[in-house]
């Protein structure tokens, strides 16, 4: 099946700061999204992004889809943006949505 | 914004018990999933559905697991006899243009 990497695993920023996040996957894909798992355990959708750049306030995301991966920007981050980011993805031809092992995000004040 | 709405959002149950998850997807989504998250894990597809029957399910979905849509609006996992194992919380997600996921239904199983 779909390999999906993400990196870095762990990240802890100060309030402020700026972060990137990759996601790096195995095949093509005709969807790619990225979710927050907040500290309740929600997913809470922040793109659906197969490709191209999209932005939402401090975040933004693009996906390179020719080079399989996709990075997710976090500006001046906020406690607010502490848990775990997912990236997932859904192969070509699959009904399924595949995910990453996600990367822990700490936001210290 | 339209929301997939899970009940209960916590649940515990003795084990060889079973267990029914609900789920109201957004109205117009055709296609239905379940996924499921064993603490501190990765997300994990369990089974899809469309036009009222299973289109694709993971190994993990063996014969304890079985879905219904048994009215135009709700849509079921059970799990007929609970392992500790199967404590998770369980993700029903609809999809159009990209999945949307419920809250979750956090199964304890003791």
């Amino acid at each position: 099946g779909i390999q999906v990497e993400q990196s870095p695993p762990d990240l802890i920023l100060q309030e402020g700061a700026n972060s990137t996040l990759r996601c790096n996957f195995s095949d093509s894909v005709n969807n790619l999204q990225w979710f927050h798992q907040n500290p309740w355990g929600q997913l809470i959708n922040l793109f659906y992004i197969p490709s191209g750049t999209k932005q939402n306030g401090r975040l933004s995301a693009t996906t390179v889809a020719t080079e399989r991966y996709s990075l997710l920007y976090i500006s001046s981050s906020q406690t607010t943006d502490s848990g775990v980011y997912f990236c997932a993805v859904e192969r070509i031809g699959s009904e399924k949505l595949v995910f990453g092992k996600g990367m822990k995000l700490t936001v210290n004040p | 914004e339209p929301e997939v709405t899970q009940t209960p959002s916590h649940q515990v149950t003795q084990m060889g018990q079973e267990v029914i998850l609900r789920c109201v997807p957004i109205s117009n989504h055709l296609y239905f999933y379940w996924y499921r998250q064993i603490l501190g894990q990765k997300v994990e597809f369990l089974v899809s559905f469309y036009n009222n029957e299973i289109s694709e399910k993971s190994e993990i979905f063996d014969d304890q697991f079985s879905v219904e849509r048994p009215d135009g609006s709700n849509f079921t996992l059970k799990i007929r006899s609970t392992k500790l194992e199967d404590s998770a919380m369980y993700f029903c997600a609809s999809v159009v243009d990209g999945y949307t996921f419920g809250s979750g239904t956090r199964l304890t199983v003791v």
